[in-house]
């Protein structure tokens, strides 16, 4: 099946430094990204959607300027946490969805876990 | 109202029970739907998607009523491997998943 892949897998910063997150689709030319937030015991929360070559839509509540989205080509898009605080901790999921021999279909990366100390 | 709704559970069941999950989502324009499957601390990867006319894959049935907005998850034979938190997803116009909270099953031996 297709594989998304998420860089780095864990990572461990201190308060007010940025962070990237890279979100690729290995196999298949993703037309949207979704970058998605789960907090511990909450569900997936999608935090913005991506189109290649264009902006980023972010849902209510979610700041532009803080979590900068960046989908440069159909097969990597990047998340950019900046200013990290402790309370941006959480486990950021990135999903690729594009065509595929049996239609339309969205894959998950296995996720990236940020901790802000 | 959350668009999507689950018991959160969890369920606690011992191995060969039958368990039952359902979901509610308020969306009637709501498109696609599905059952996701999330172990602890890992990404969320899909069990089965689920058809009005009602699907079955192994162990698993889904069903869906549109009429009552309303999904479910069968699972017969229960195993310690079934231990898991099941998520409730529709999809609305763009393709955009909405996820239920998830309800969380522990299979005992």
């Amino acid at each position: 099946g297709a594989v998304v892949s998420q860089h780095p897998s864990r990572v461990i910063c201190k308060s007010g430094t940025s962070v990237k997150i890279e979100c690729r689709s290995l196999d298949f030319q993703a037309t949207t990204m979704f970058w998605y937030r789960q907090f511990p015991k909450q569900s997936l929360m999608l935090m913005a959607t991506s189109n290649e070559g264009s902006k980023a839509t972010y849902e209510q509540g979610v700041e532009k300027d803080k979590f900068l989205i960046n989908h440069a080509s159909l097969t990597l898009s990047t998340l950019t946490v900046t200013s990290a605080h402790p309370e941006d901790s959480s486990f950021y999921i990135c999903s690729a969805w594009g065509p595929m021999t049996s239609g339309y279909e969205q894959y998950f990366g296995p996720g990236t876990r940020l901790t802000v100390t | 109202r959350k668009e999507v709704e689950q018991d959160p559970g969890p369920f606690n069941v011992p191995e060969g029970a039958t368990v039952a999950f359902n979901c509610t989502y308020s969306n009637s324009a709501s498109q696609s739907f599905f059952w996701y499957r999330q172990d602890c601390r890992k990404e969320p990867k899909l069990l089965m998607s689920v058809y009005s006319s009602g699907n079955e894959d192994g162990r698993f049935t889904a069903q869906l009523n549109r009429a009552s907005q309303y999904i479910s998850l069968l699972i017969r034979d229960s195993k310690l491997s079934d231990s898991a938190t099941y998520l409730c997803v529709v999809t609305n116009a763009g393709n955009m998943l909405t996820f239920g909270g998830g309800t969380r099953l522990m299979v005992k031996p």
